[in-house]
């Protein structure tokens, strides 16, 4: 089981470009989440989902989009880089049902700068 | 609006003594507490948590104690080791949410244990 899988783990942008931030989960887990990280502060949670084909807004979702067509992969994608963005970003997911829940598994993070 | 506040963003502890890490909230829904271990370039990994009807919870070397009417928890790791050194995350969750996943992050504390 390779468990949360992130790639990138590295990139620097420009100020306006694009790109997306790629998370996989081998678990078969219900739940994905993206958290950002800023220095000095704790995770704030951007996007999460329930379930294939359903999202919804965390905390801090502007600038961001996300989509869930697998059970396995929940990409976030960044359109206009801004500086402000420059973060680690977590992707996470868990197994939650009316009967079981598990906690949250982190991938290794990717560091994001935008210059 | 920091609902979840760790005030020491630092701690040096000498191997085989105690180290106590401190939490406090102000949101009177958060019904678990979870604590968030992490290491550098990797990404958090969950260590304990504790239910808001319980006042101590104890897993090996690490306890939690919590006090729900000053709304604050410690987290207890005796004896501490090397391995130990890492940054700690405490990290509620709201009963409104079946989720394990969707949490409100400290902002860490850095734990480092000295021969």
């Amino acid at each position: 089981n390779a468990g949360v899988t992130q790639t990138p783990k590295f990139r620097i942008l420009k100020i306006g470009q694009s790109m997306t931030l790629q998370c996989t989960q081998d678990m078969n887990h219900n739940y994905m989440y993206w958290y950002r990280q800023d220095p000095g502060m704790g995770l704030k949670l951007i996007y999460y989902s329930v379930g294939a084909g359903i999202t919804d807004k965390g905390e801090v979702p502007n600038g961001y989009n996300v989509s869930r067509s697998t059970t396995e992969d929940f990409p976030l994608r960044l359109e206009l880089a801004a500086p402000s963005q420059t973060s680690v970003y977590f992707c996470a997911s868990s197994y939650s049902t009316a009967s079981v829940n598990t906690e949250a598994f982190f991938g290794q993070g990717t560091r994001l700068t935008v210059v | 609006d920091q609902q979840v506040k760790q005030n020491s963003p630092s701690l040096s502890v000498q191997e085989g003594r105690i180290s106590i890490l401190n939490c406090d909230y102000t949101n009177s829904m958060f019904d678990y507490f979870l604590w968030y271990k992490k290491y550098p370039a990797e990404g958090p990994t969950f260590l304990i948590s504790i239910s808001s009807i319980k006042d101590k919870n104890e897993d090996g070397r690490f306890t939690v104690f919590l006090n729900k009417s000053a709304k604050h928890l410690s987290l207890h790791i005796v004896p501490s080791q090397p391995g130990d050194s890492a940054v700690y995350f405490c990290a509620p969750r709201e009963m409104t949410t079946d989720s394990w996943g969707k949490l409100q992050f400290g902002a860490g504390t850095q734990v480092v244990v000295t021969p």
